[in-house]
C-alpha cells in the first residue's frame, strides 16, 4: 500500500517562499500524477498543481505565477514552491497520488499545517 | 474554470437514516466526479469515482449517482462512523471541490 508524508516548516515568513516535500513509500512513482492540494478555512480544498514521473508539470492558473513543483524519483520524493507567500497561501497541505487523467485522488498524504505569519 | 456547489452545507441526522447529498458542477463533467470522507484531522478518503464507482472497501451503504451536472451521493443507513464532512470532486477538467457537507448528530 503506498504511503505519501509531507515535511516542510510549519511557518513561513509573508513575501517568502512557501517549500514542501512529499516522501512516496510502498511503490514505485513511475506512471502516476504527484499532485499537490491545500485546504484552508476560506478556500476549501484547491488543487495546486501535478508533476508526471517523467517530469511535466500542470497547475493551477490561480497559482501558476508562484508555484513550481519537482520531482527527484531516485529520492521518491516531489517538492512544492509557492513563491511571494502571503497570509492567503495559510493552509494544510496534501500531497496525493492519482493513476492517470481520468482517475481521482485515491492516495493522500496526512498533510501539513502552513502558517504564513511574520 | 468549473465550480462545484454542494448542498446542504449541514446535514443533521441520526443512525439508521438515509442521507443524500447533492452537488453541481457549472458545466458538465461527464461521470468524472468523485466523493470523498473527511473527519477531522484526517485527510480525505475517496468514497467514490467515476460518479458511481465505489471504491475499494469502502462499504455498500455508500452510492453515488448522476452525469453531467447533477450528481448525489447517498448513504442508505447511517452509520456511527459515517459522520464527517463530504467533498464532491471533478476531475474533468483540472479538479475542483464543492465546499462540504458536514454531516452531524441531529
Amino acid at each position: 500500500q503506498v504511503q505519501l508524508r509531507e515535511s516542510g516548516p510549519g511557518l513561513v515568513k509573508p513575501s517568502e517562499t512557501l517549500s514542501l516535500t512529499c516522501t512516496v513509500s510502498g511503490d514505485s512513482m513511475s506512471t502516476y500524477h504527484w499532485h499537490w492540494i491545500r485546504q484552508s478555512p476560506g478556500k476549501g480544498l484547491e488543487w495546486i498543481g501535478y508533476i508526471y514521473y517523467s517530469g511535466s508539470t500542470s497547475y493551477n492558473p490561480s497559482l501558476n505565477s508562484r508555484v513550481t513543483i519537482s520531482i527527484d524519483t531516485s529520492k521518491n520524493q516531489f517538492s512544492l514552491k509557492v513563491a511571494s507567500v502571503t497570509a492567503a497561501d495559510t493552509a494544510t497541505y496534501y500531497c496525493a497520488r492519482r493513476v492517470s487523467t481520468g482517475w481521482p485522488f485515491d492516495n493522500w498524504g496526512l498533510g501539513t499545517l502552513v502558517t504564513v505569519s511574520s | 474554470d468549473i465550480q462545484m456547489t454542494q448542498s446542504p452545507s449541514t446535514l443533521s441526522a441520526s443512525v439508521g437514516d438515509r442521507v443524500t447529498i447533492s452537488c453541481r458542477a457549472s458545466q458538465s463533467v461527464r461521470s468524472w466526479l468523485a466523493w470523498y470522507q473527511q473527519k477531522p484531522g484526517k485527510s480525505p478518503k475517496l468514497l467514490i469515482y467515476e460518479a458511481s464507482r465505489l471504491q475499494s472497501g469502502v462499504p455498500s451503504r455508500f452510492s453515488g449517482s448522476g452525469s453531467g451536472t447533477e450528481f448525489t451521493l447517498t448513504i442508505t443507513s447511517l452509520q456511527p462512523d459515517d459522520f464527517a464532512t463530504y467533498y464532491c470532486q471533478q476531475y474533468n477538467d483540472y479538479a475542483t471541490f464543492g465546499q462540504g457537507t458536514k454531516v452531524d448528530t441531529k
